[in-house]
């Protein structure tokens, strides 16, 4: 499984936005970044994906160097619910099928302040 | 449908005894993961079912853990024989083939062995 590298934790304060990166440095062409979120007591929450355009949706935005080799998961303004450990994950497609398991490294630990 | 369910959400079992926990996927999904998550890290894949069939199975499962699909609609995992060890919070997730949409994870079955 190709590898992700995050920051252990960031910080902000409540309705700034948030710039979460990931490395990914030996992704491969067919390779989609997930990001997913945890908040406590919970299983993990989609949050978005994508795979060579940026992307977004109504929780975030996905931003995507040229070279694929790095992302941004931004949360355009934050909240107190927006407090979770965030992965960013790859996971590879081949004929129309995702390749199954998502394999989750220490994701980021993003603290929220009021 | 509201979303993966999983029962019990908590089971306090003494070691050397079974254990069975249950996952009700979202209907339409046609792939079932498990997972195991154990305190400050992320979770860690099990094993997968695509209908009926178990496609992957990871190393961490030992003889002692079983899961099935009877028929491709809900999944049961057994760990025969608990250890402390086994303690940690188990995550059921759902998706379709295509990875659309992304994965969605139940609230998990929280497992302690003493």
């Amino acid at each position: 499984d190709a590898k992700t590298t995050q920051p252990n934790s960031m910080e902000s304060n409540e309705e700034e936005p948030v710039h979460l990166p990931c490395n990914h440095s030996t992704i491969s062409g067919t390779d989609y970044i997930h990001w997913y979120r945890q908040l406590p007591s919970q299983g993990p929450e989609y949050v978005i994906h994508g795979l060579t355009s940026n992307v977004n949706n109504r929780m975030a935005s996905l931003a995507i160097a040229e070279d694929r080799k790095s992302s941004t998961l931004i949360l355009h303004r934050a909240t107190l619910r927006d407090a979770a450990v965030y992965y960013c994950i790859l996971n590879g497609y081949a004929g129309g099928t995702s390749y199954g398991k998502l394999t989750f490294g220490q994701g980021t630990i993003l603290t929220v302040h009021p | 449908d509201t979303g993966v369910s999983q029962d019990p959400r908590h089971k306090i079992t003494k070691r050397g005894q079974n254990v069975t926990f249950r996952c009700d996927p979202i209907s339409e999904h046609n792939r079932l993961y498990w997972y195991r998550q154990t305190l400050g890290q992320g979770p860690e894949f099990l094993t997968y079912f695509q209908n009926e069939a178990q496609l992957e199975k990871s190393r961490l499962l030992s003889d002692r853990f079983s899961a099935e699909r009877p028929k491709g609609s809900f999944s049961t995992l057994e760990i025969q024989r608990t250890e402390q060890g086994d303690s940690a919070m188990y995550l059921c997730a759902s998706s379709l083939a295509s990875g659309v949409y992304g994965y969605t994870f139940g609230s998990g079955t929280r497992l302690t062995v003493v």
